[in-house]
């Protein structure tokens, strides 16, 4: 069956545009996480949600992050006004349920360049 | 101190021989544990959760001792492909599955 799936692959911004990413979890799948991994770093968390419901949003950088998950199923990170620093691949994860022992299957994530 | 702590290598080790990846965790609270392995430019994979009895697939074996917070992988008769990335991973929040990752040890298996 078909796994996550995130679009853009890559995007380039000029600092100070606005940018928006997209996640299609797994179908069914009740959690969606959103991560964020810098050049030679493991993934930091920054954002949780179950079905429609943010329910963890104490990992997102600063508040020109932004996300959404409006119907329970596709979801958005929107980054407003770029910064350099916000340069990194942003990865999409979904899990089945909720349990702390469910595995996340991750997207392919979409390289983010800010000049 | 950080919250999941890894050597991150690289570990460069010729085909068939045995490594060992260690990782500490300061949450005490964290109760699940997995390894998951991320090759150059693709996502991260799990590779296989992480029990207090120790568990074992295949070539790879895992181990948790939750009083001193340490995991562990060893990998036998290692093979090119398992050159990548190695994560250890535990999750920071009881009421769900938020992960939190450590930087992540390089393998490099060569000829």
């Amino acid at each position: 069956g078909a796994g996550v799936s995130q679009s853009p692959r890559y995007k380039v911004a000029k600092r100070g545009q606005d940018v928006a990413l997209r996640c299609d979890p797994i179908s069914g799948h009740v959690s969606l996480f959103w991560y964020q991994q810098a050049l030679g770093q493991g993934p930091e968390f920054l954002t949780y949600f179950q079905n429609e419901a943010q329910l963890d949003k104490s990992g997102l950088p600063s508040d020109r992050f932004f996300a959404e998950r409006p119907e329970g199923s596709v979801s958005t990170l929107k980054i407003q006004r770029t910064q350099q620093e916000d340069s990194a691949v942003y990865l999409c994860a979904s899990s089945l349920e909720t349990s702390v022992y469910n595995e996340q299957f991750f997207g392919p994530g979409t390289r983010l360049t800010v000049l | 101190r950080k919250e999941v702590e890894q050597d991150p290598g690289p570990f460069n080790v010729p085909e068939g021989a045995t490594v060992a990846f260690n990782c500490t965790y300061s949450n005490s609270a964290s109760q699940s544990f997995f390894w998951y392995r991320q090759d150059c430019r693709k996502e991260p994979k799990l590779l296989m959760s992480v029990y207090s009895s120790g568990n074992e697939d295949g070539r790879f074996t895992a181990q948790l001792n939750r009083a001193s917070q340490y995991i562990s992988l060893l990998i036998r008769d290692s093979k090119l492909s398992d050159s990548a990335t190695y994560l250890c991973v535990v999750n920071r929040n009881s009421g769900y599955s938020t992960l939190t990752f450590g930087k992540g040890t390089m393998l490099l298996v060569s000829p």
